[in-house]
């Protein structure tokens, strides 16, 4: 059965800290790992990571992939209130039978 | 970036009543579609995929008879949660992939409460 563990389940920072969100995963046929954030409906896509070692960032966010210790992580510098939400990690695998796993995800609070 | 829109966003209905769910890809054609369902500041739960064409593939647990997945068109893909109960309560959201792309768009979800 895929696998996908997030932690911490929850963090409550201050405006300004530095946050480092983990995602490990076992999966069969691994594809992708994706990062989403969700903050009342529909998750908003962050990140799709394919290749190890690659960083991928967008301004304050960054991510990158370790696929030979398959896990993930997710920084978010300088952090204002409006990154609170919950930050959902996803595996896609398989061939035909594509899916995407999700962790139980991070729920994030800012605080002024 | 691709849309996928769903409706209702949100349904009260009456304990033994069936409701039905929609989800479209609006430009793009959704080979494939996800149906999740979540609990409040939980994750998302995959419930079921289903491919343009066949039947839908449950997840362990799931009851097909129950929630039923219909995938007819490239565009569209229905949920009709059947003899509602209480327990059945909670936000399904749809997702829509397209051929060979991974990445999925999500639908705006839905926020079912059975009384």
């Amino acid at each position: 059965e895929d696998k996908v563990v997030q932690s911490p389940l929850s963090l409550v920072v201050h405006e300004g800290d530095t946050v480092t969100l983990n995602c490990s995963y076992e999966v069969t046929n691994f594809r992708s790992l994706l990062w989403y954030k969700q903050e009342k409906k529909a998750p908003t896509f962050l990140f799709m990571l394919t290749s190890s070692g690659i960083e991928k960032k967008s301004g304050r966010l960054s991510s990158i992939l370790d696929k030979k210790e398959l896990f993930s992580i997710l920084n978010i510098t300088a952090t204002q209130t409006g990154d609170s939400a919950i930050y959902l990690c996803a595996v896609g695998s398989g061939g035909s039978n594509y899916k995407l796993t999700f962790g139980k995800g991070t729920l994030l609070t800012v605080n002024p | 970036g691709a849309v996928v829109s769903q409706h209702p966003s949100r349904v009260i209905c009456k304990s033994g009543t069936s409701v039905k769910i929609e989800c479209r890809s609006l430009d793009f054609q959704a080979t494939t579609m996800f149906w999740y369902r979540q609990f409040p500041k939980k994750s998302l739960m995959l419930m079921a995929t289903s491919n343009e064409g066949s039947k839908a593939t449950y997840e362990q647990g799931v009851e097909k008879d129950k929630f039923l997945i219909n995938h007819a068109s490239l565009t569209l893909s229905t949920l009709t949660v059947t003899s509602a109960h209480p327990e059945d309560s909670s936000f399904y959201i749809c997702s829509a992939r397209s051929g060979g792309i991974e990445k999925l768009f999500f639908g705006s979800g839905t926020q079912l409460s059975v009384l």
